[in-house]
C-alpha cells in the first residue's frame, strides 16, 4: 500500500521568508497527490492537487507544488509566507478511493 | 449550500461507555470516510463506505464500527470507549478525486 512521508514536522519562519515543505510517497505508477491545510481550530481544506499533466501545480493562496516522478516527491512551496499561513499542512496520496495522509507539518509564521 | 456536518463538536465520556459520532452530508456523495487525527500520526483512516449498506475497515478500525443506511449519514460508534480513543475525529465525503472534510469532533475519554 502507498505511504507518505513528510520530513519537516515543525517549521518556524518569519514573514516574507520562502517556504518549502517536503513530501515523498512510496511507490510509482499513476498517482494522485494532494496538499491540504488545516488552520487552527478548523477542518482540512484542499490547497492543491495533481492528477496528470504539468508537474508544477498552482493552488490557492499563492501555494504551488512540483511533482517529480523520479524522486517520488511532491513538495509544497510558497515564495513569501504570511502570518496567516500559520497552520498544519498535510500531504496525501490517493490509494484506490482512499487518501493516505502524511503525519503533517506544523508551520508557524512570525511577524 | 451543500455541506458536511458533524455532531457533537465536543464530547467527554467515560471508559467503557458506548459513543456515537454523527456525520451528515448534503452533497449526495456515495463515498464517505472517518479519520482520527492524533499528534505525530496525521490522519488515519478508521472506516469508509462506498454506498448504502457498504462498509469497509480502514487502518485503525479496532474498537469502532459504522453503518450506512442512507446516502447522507455515516455514524461512527465506539462500542466501549477507551482512553486510547481520545482524539479528534473527522468525517469526509468524496466524489471523483476530491475529499471534503467536516469540522471535526473532539472526543475525550476519561
Amino acid at each position: 500500500a502507498q505511504s507518505v512521508s513528510q520530513h519537516n514536522h515543525h517549521v518556524i519562519l518569519s514573514e516574507a521568508a520562502s517556504l518549502e515543505l517536503g513530501c515523498n510517497y512510496s511507490y510509482g505508477g499513476t498517482v494522485n497527490l494532494f496538499w491540504y491545510v488545516q488552520y487552527p481550530g478548523q477542518h482540512l481544506q484542499l490547497l492543491l492537487k495533481y492528477f496528470s499533466g504539468d508537474p508544477l501545480v498552482k493552488g490557492i493562496k499563492g501555494f504551488e507544488a512540483e511533482f517529480i516522478k523520479s524522486k517520488f516527491s511532491f513538495n509544497l512551496r510558497k515564495p513569501s509566507v504570511q502570518w496567516s499561513d500559520t497552520a498544519e499542512y498535510f500531504c496525501a496520496v490517493k490509494d484506490t478511493d482512499k487518501l493516505i495522509f502524511g503525519t503533517g507539518t506544523r508551520l508557524q509564521v512570525f511577524p | 449550500d451543500a455541506e458536511i456536518t458533524q455532531s457533537p463538536r465536543h464530547k467527554i465520556t467515560e471508559t467503557g461507555r458506548q459513543v456515537t459520532l454523527a456525520c451528515h452530508q448534503t452533497w449526495n456523495h456515495n463515498n464517505m470516510f472517518w479519520y482520527r487525527q492524533d499528534l505525530g500520526h496525521g490522519l488515519r483512516l478508521i472506516h469508509y463506505s462506498y454506498g448504502v449498506q457498504d462498509t469497509n475497515k480502514g487502518e485503525v478500525s479496532d474498537g469502532y464500527s459504522v453503518s450506512r443506511s442512507n446516502t447522507e449519514d455515516l455514524p461512527l460508534t465506539l462500542e466501549s470507549a477507551a482512553s486510547s480513543q481520545t482524539s479528534v475525529y473527522f468525517c469526509a465525503s468524496s466524489v471523483g478525486n476530491e475529499q471534503f472534510f467536516g469540522p471535526g469532533t473532539r472526543l475525550t475519554v476519561l
